[in-house]
């Protein structure tokens, strides 16, 4: 069975903190992807990794960074959390083009 | 870049009636297509996929898609609604056909309610 783990299912934070949400995956999968959810907006792709130590922006980078060290691996960084990045947050992978398999996603609260 | 339109971000319907919900996309060539599913607090789960060949294609819990390109539609159908089908679903398309990256266009979401 295909597996995608997110470090935390909820998370709070205070704005000015560093951090990082991680997502691992078993299925040696090349492609990573993270993804913000907000009511009304759908998905809205922050960053993706299409091989170890390689990295693309998405539609939304600001105020993001990505690292991926391992292939199985991928971790999101917000440098310094904001009120407007509240939100759900969504990791997933594929191998090549095929479909995306999706973590059970991190409800993050910055106050 | 890709476009994903789902028309309704809210659709209601009555246990046992027919469930439609409606995806356009952008693309002139045809890309691969699919339909996620996401309930409650959780992450999205594959309902179907259109890659190449039937351009009817069924999936899990008794949904099923159809691609037409000259309509450059995949709206998603059950015959009968359940009320375990209430959730949100979104409609998603590939970059283009057989890129290996593997980035997915999503639209907004429909939000599916099942009145008893």
């Amino acid at each position: 069975d295909v597996k995608v783990t997110q470090s935390s299912r909820y998370l709070v934070k205070r704005t000015g903190e560093k951090v990082f949400l991680e997502c691992v995956q078993d299925m040696d999968h090349e492609n990573m992807f993270w993804y913000r959810q907000d009511p009304g907006l759908g998905l809205r792709l922050i960053y993706f990794s299409y091989d170890v130590k390689m990295k693309e922006k998405g539609d939304i980078p600001e105020g993001y960074s990505v690292s991926r060290e391992k292939k199985e691996r991928f971790s999101l960084i917000l440098e310094s959390a904001s009120t407007n990045q509240t939100s759900m947050y969504l990791c997933a992978s594929s191998f090549e083009g095929s479909e995306q398999y999706f973590g059970p996603g991190t409800r993050l609260t910055v106050t | 870049a890709q476009s994903v339109t789902q028309l309704g971000s809210h659709v209601s319907v009555s246990e046992g009636a027919l469930v439609l919900l409606r995806c356009n996309y952008s693309s002139s060539v045809p890309p691969y297509l699919f339909w996620y599913v996401q309930y409650p607090y959780q992450g999205l789960q594959l309902l179907l996929k259109y890659t190449t060949g039937a351009t009817l294609v069924k999936g899990i819990n008794g949904f099923e898609a159809e691609f037409k390109k000259s309509e450059t539609s995949f709206h998603l159908t059950k015959p009968s609604a359940h009320m375990s089908d209430a959730a949100e679903y979104f409609c998603a398309v590939s970059e283009d056909r057989g890129s290996t990256l593997g980035r997915l266009y999503f639209g907004r979401g429909t939000q599916l309610t099942v009145w008893p």
